[in-house]
């Protein structure tokens, strides 16, 4: 069965720094996509960004950037000059490609502040 | 275009009591799924279902269940709630089973006591 972990469950970073969340993943899939999601005190699940795996160029949005390595099944995600809005939970999940029932494997989340 | 809504937004239960969490989405989705949030445990899978009148079991299904008969709405029935389903509740939907970005409902908060 397929796994995700976030090994790191809190992190911290000053506004204006760049900070970098990691994950892992474990599939024997080759055709997947890679998702981090971000959850603030308001607890909507919002989309950052987007990877598919069949895609070497790693995804970027705005300040939002993915370290995709696919040999090593790991999928950071790093925000730029961060801002106090950042703070929140980050998620990562994966989804297998082209499976009718497949639903999304999050991994524990990793919560993020941003001080000033 | 409301998304996925879900009510209530927040429930106290008493054990043993039954109740009915209720989620729709207006995007005419296909799939439909429910995961519960748990400190530490990120957000597993309850049900799921890829269109009205399938549904399928996920990872954590005990002490619940589900029906889609319209493609809009996928309640999710807690038989005879215990503290252990102490949680937040998320519905999710996205277009087809197939496609990739899932969109979120706000959440359920219940507490069983």
């Amino acid at each position: 069965a397929q796994t995700v972990t976030q090994s790191q469950p809190e992190m911290s970073v000053q506004e204006a720094e760049t900070v970098t969340l990691s994950c892992t993943y474990d599939t024997s899939e080759s055709d997947y996509y890679l998702f981090w999601y971000k959850q603030p005190p308001s607890r909507q699940m919002i989309l950052v960004i987007r990877q598919e795996a069949y895609k070497q160029q790693n995804a970027t949005e705005n300040r939002f950037s993915v370290n995709f390595q696919k040999a090593a099944k790991s999928f950071s995600l790093k925000i730029s000059d961060s801002q106090l809005g950042d703070a929140a939970m980050y998620f990562c999940a994966y989804k297998e490609e082209g499976q009718a029932g497949t639903a999304l494997i999050f991994g524990k989340g990793t919560t993020l502040s941003v001080s000033s | 275009n409301a998304g996925v809504t879900q009510t209530p937004k927040f429930q106290v239960l008493k054990t043993g009591q039954s109740m009915t969490l209720q989620c729709a989405q207006d995007m005419n989705h296909e799939y439909m799924s429910w995961y519960r949030q748990d400190p530490g445990m990120g957000l597993r899978l309850i049900h799921y279902s890829v269109g009205a009148g399938i549904t399928d079991q996920g990872e954590v299904p005990n002490g619940y269940n589900v029906s889609r008969s319209t493609t809009e709405d996928f309640p999710l029935r807690l038989l005879s709630a215990a503290p252990s389903q102490t949680s937040v509740y998320f519905c999710a939907s996205r277009r087809g089973a197939y496609y990739n970005e899932q969109f979120f409902g706000p959440g359920t908060r219940l507490t069983v006591l």
